[in-house]
């Protein structure tokens, strides 16, 4: 079946990047997703990727899918403690979204 | 708040009790979903409602009762739960095409509940 996995944590310090690494099963996925959840919060869409694209950049963050491997990353350029959240990778296939675990990435000062 | 609100953000109730957990979307979508968040485990599908017609149920156990009124507002109706039910229930909304595919979802903060 569809699955995604994720590493549980990641901590960087302050100003450094950061990049959070997701697998997924579902070669048929149209659009991946990076949502961000923050405590006490519910998920907020920060950016996706569809899936003929290698790339896309968007301010800080630079998301790379690698279709052949069904690798994704987000990588979060001048990491700031603000970005300390959890996380998730999702891929969309039938009309529905899978979600992995979701990394907690932990901001040092 | 705006786009997707839940209510309540809290929750607690015995194992007997009846309760409902209300979300609201000002997006005009056409689909919305409730997924169950538990510490360390992936986000749970656990129910889709497309144009108000239940198209998904993911082996739910029937404590757990949807209802969705009109495209706007989704519920949640909980009766005789178990502690292992405690979690974070996310509600979310999304617009579906006829033509087919489904854009990105937006979700709601959330409900947090214990059942004791």
């Amino acid at each position: 079946g569809e699955d995604v996995e994720q590493s549980l944590f990641l901590s960087v310090r302050e100003g450094d990047s950061s990049v959070i690494n997701c697998t997924y099963t579902d070669s048929s996925s149209t659009y991946l997703y990076w949502y961000k959840q923050e405590p006490g919060a519910g998920l907020q869409l920060l950016t996706y990727i569809f899936s003929n694209m290698d790339m896309k950049q968007d301010q800080r963050l630079t998301v790379l899918l690698n279709k052949k491997d069904k690798h994704l990353s987000l990588r979060i350029a001048d990491t700031q403690t603000g970005d300390s959240a959890i996380y998730f990778c999702a891929e969309q296939g039938e009309g529905k979204l899978i979600f992995g675990q979701g990394t907690e990435l932990s901001v040092k000062p | 708040e705006t786009g997707v609100t839940q209510t309540p953000r809290h929750l607690v109730m015995g194992m007997t009790n009846k309760k409902s957990l209300k979300c609201e979307q000002h997006l005009g979508h056409n689909a919305m979903y409730w997924y169950k968040q538990s510490a360390k485990k992936p986000l749970e599908l656990m129910f889709v409602y497309n144009f108000k017609e239940q198209t998904e149920n993911n082996s739910v156990p029937s404590r757990f009762s949807p209802e969705c009124p009109n495209s706007s507002h989704l519920f949640l109706h909980l009766h005789t739960l178990q502690p292992e039910d405690s979690a974070l229930y996310l509600c979310a909304s999304s617009q579906v095409h006829l033509a087919g595919g489904t854009d990105e979802q937006f979700f709601g903060p959330g409900t947090r509940l214990t059942v004791l």
